[in-house]
């Protein structure tokens, strides 16, 4: 039973460049999130899929988009990137409902550099 | 301002010795707090989780306490073993759907 996967594991842009991370959920799951981990930081959320659509969105600029495809499989897009958008994006897949008392299954992570 | 405090120094314990790790919070009111293992270039890990209502969760080697009213979980590893060694970090859940708000981490390092 697969895990969840993300693509690419590393990736180095310049600044100004648009990326694409993508993600595949666990089997079974039908919620991803994205959250964005900086150096020795903790994970922060950056937004939340389900039924391909954007449930919740933490505190970060319309830069940041994504989506859910059918396959419950997500994409996080950021344009005009800038230095301080390096850091490890991790993908997390969960089941909906139960007013969130849910675990997080997280997959390795993309690090993104910037140049 | 909300935050959520875990402490920024190592724990550096010994094998066999039991670790224990803090996570306090201000201006949060959550419904469930979690706790996650990370190793070096790898995600987060689900661990445990312990709902508001509940005092203390046991998983094999592994307790939770959660304090509303000292807003302050607790988590412990008894007989601490080498391959415990990584980060820790809390999690809490508020509101609905499946967001976490996460602390900073603490490094365990657990020595022969």
């Amino acid at each position: 039973d697969a895990g969840v996967t993300q693509s690419p594991t590393h990736l180095i842009k310049t600044r100004g460049q648009q990326v694409t991370l993508r993600c595949s959920p666990k089997s079974g799951h039908d919620t991803v999130s994205w959250y964005q981990q900086a150096l020795g930081q903790g994970p922060q959320f950056i937004f939340q899929y389900y039924e391909e659509e954007e449930r919740q969105r933490g505190n970060f600029p319309d830069r940041f988009s994504g989506h859910q495809f059918p396959n419950y499989s997500s994409e996080l897009n950021v344009n005009a990137l800038l230095l301080g958008d390096s850091a490890l994006y991790l993908c997390a897949s969960s089941h909906w409902g139960g007013q969130g008392a849910s675990a997080q299954h997280f997959g390795d992570g993309t690090r993104l550099s910037i140049l | 301002s909300q935050k959520i405090e875990q402490n920024s120094e190592a724990l550096n314990i010994q094998e066999g010795k039991t670790a224990t790790l803090t996570c306090n919070y201000t201006n949060y009111s959550p419904a469930y707090l979690q706790w996650y293992r990370q190793d070096p270039g790898r995600g987060p890990v689900f661990l445990l989780l312990i709902r508001e209502n509940e005092k203390e969760k046991r998983k094999e080697r592994l307790k939770v306490t959660f304090d509303t009213t000292l807003k302050q979980s607790l988590f412990h590893i008894t007989a601490s073993q080498p391959a415990d060694s990584a980060t820790y970090l809390c999690a809490l859940h508020t509101g609905t759907a499946s967001k976490l708000t996460f602390g900073t981490g603490t490094r365990l390092q657990v020595t022969l």
